[in-house]
C-alpha cells in the first residue's frame, strides 16, 4: 500500500527552526518528485516546495531562502528543514507524491511565542 | 489571493447536481492538467479527479471533471450528505514553477 506519514511538527518560537519528516512506503521517494503543501488554520492549500528525482528543487516565494527540501534515499524519507520561522508559517504541513495523488495525514506546526 | 479562482461556497439539496468552477490562465490550466480534491474537516485532501477528467479507482462516477480553455469544472451528481466538504482545484504553473491551488469551495448539502 502506498502511504506517506509526516512527523516533526510542534510549537516553536518565532525565529526558530524545525525539521519535518515524511516517511514513504509502497513506492520509492527518489524515483518520484515529491512536494510539501501547507494549510494555515481555516485557510486553503498552499504549495511550499518540490524535490525532483534528479535533485533539483523549487520553492514558493514565501519560503525561499528559509526552507530546504531534501531526502534520505536509504530511509525512503523526505524532509523539510524550516529556519527563521514566522507566525505566518503556522499550518498543517502535508507531503504529497509527484502528481499530488497521494498525501500524508499532515503534521501541525505552530509558530508562537 | 489564490492563483486559481473558485467560488467560496456552493449548495444544493440531496439528489441534485452541483458544479464548481476553477478559473486560471495560460500558464496553468491553459497548458497543464487539473486535479480536484475533496477535504473533509480535519482530514488530508483526497484526490477526486486528475488530468481534468480521470477518476482514481474508488471514486464514484457521480464525480466528473471537464475543461474549457483556461477553466475547469467539477460536477457532482446525485448529491449526498457525505459530499459536504471543501473542494479544491490544483494545477502546475509554468510561470511560477510550482503547483497552484484554488481558494477552495465549501459545499453545503441542504
Amino acid at each position: 500500500e502506498v502511504q506517506l506519514v509526516e512527523s516533526g511538527g510542534g510549537l516553536i518560537q518565532p525565529g526558530g527552526s524545525l525539521r519535518l519528516s515524511c516517511a514513504a512506503s509502497g513506492f520509492t521517494v527518489s524515483s518520484n518528485y515529491m512536494n510539501w503543501v501547507r494549510q494555515a488554520p481555516g485557510k486553503g492549500l498552499e504549495w511550499v516546495s518540490l524535490l525532483h528525482s534528479d535533485g533539483r528543487t523549487n520553492y514558493a516565494d514565501s519560503v525561499k531562502g528559509r526552507f530546504t527540501i531534501s531526502r534520505d534515499n536509504p530511509k525512503n524519507t523526505l524532509y523539510l528543514q524550516m529556519n527563521s520561522l514566522r507566525a505566518e508559517d503556522t499550518a498543517v504541513y502535508y507531503c504529497a507524491r509527484e502528481g499530488m495523488d497521494v498525501w500524508g495525514q499532515g503534521t501541525t506546526v505552530t509558530v508562537s511565542s | 489571493q489564490s492563483v486559481l479562482t473558485q467560488p467560496p461556497s456552493a449548495s444544493a439539496t440531496p439528489g441534485q447536481r452541483v458544479t464548481i468552477s476553477c478559473s486560471g490562465s495560460s500558464s496553468n490550466i491553459g497548458s497543464n492538467t487539473v486535479n480536484w480534491y475533496q477535504q473533509l474537516p480535519g482530514t488530508a485532501p483526497k484526490l477526486l479527479i486528475y488530468s481534468f477528467t480521470q477518476r482514481p479507482s474508488g471514486v464514484p462516477d457521480r464525480f466528473s471533471g471537464s475543461k474549457s480553455g483556461t477553466s475547469a469544472s467539477l460536477a457532482i451528481s446525485g448529491l449526498q450528505s457525505e459530499d459536504e466538504a471543501d473542494y479544491y482545484c490544483a494545477s502546475w504553473d509554468d510561470r511560477l514553477n510550482g503547483w497552484v491551488f484554488g481558494g477552495g469551495t465549501k459545499l453545503t448539502v441542504l
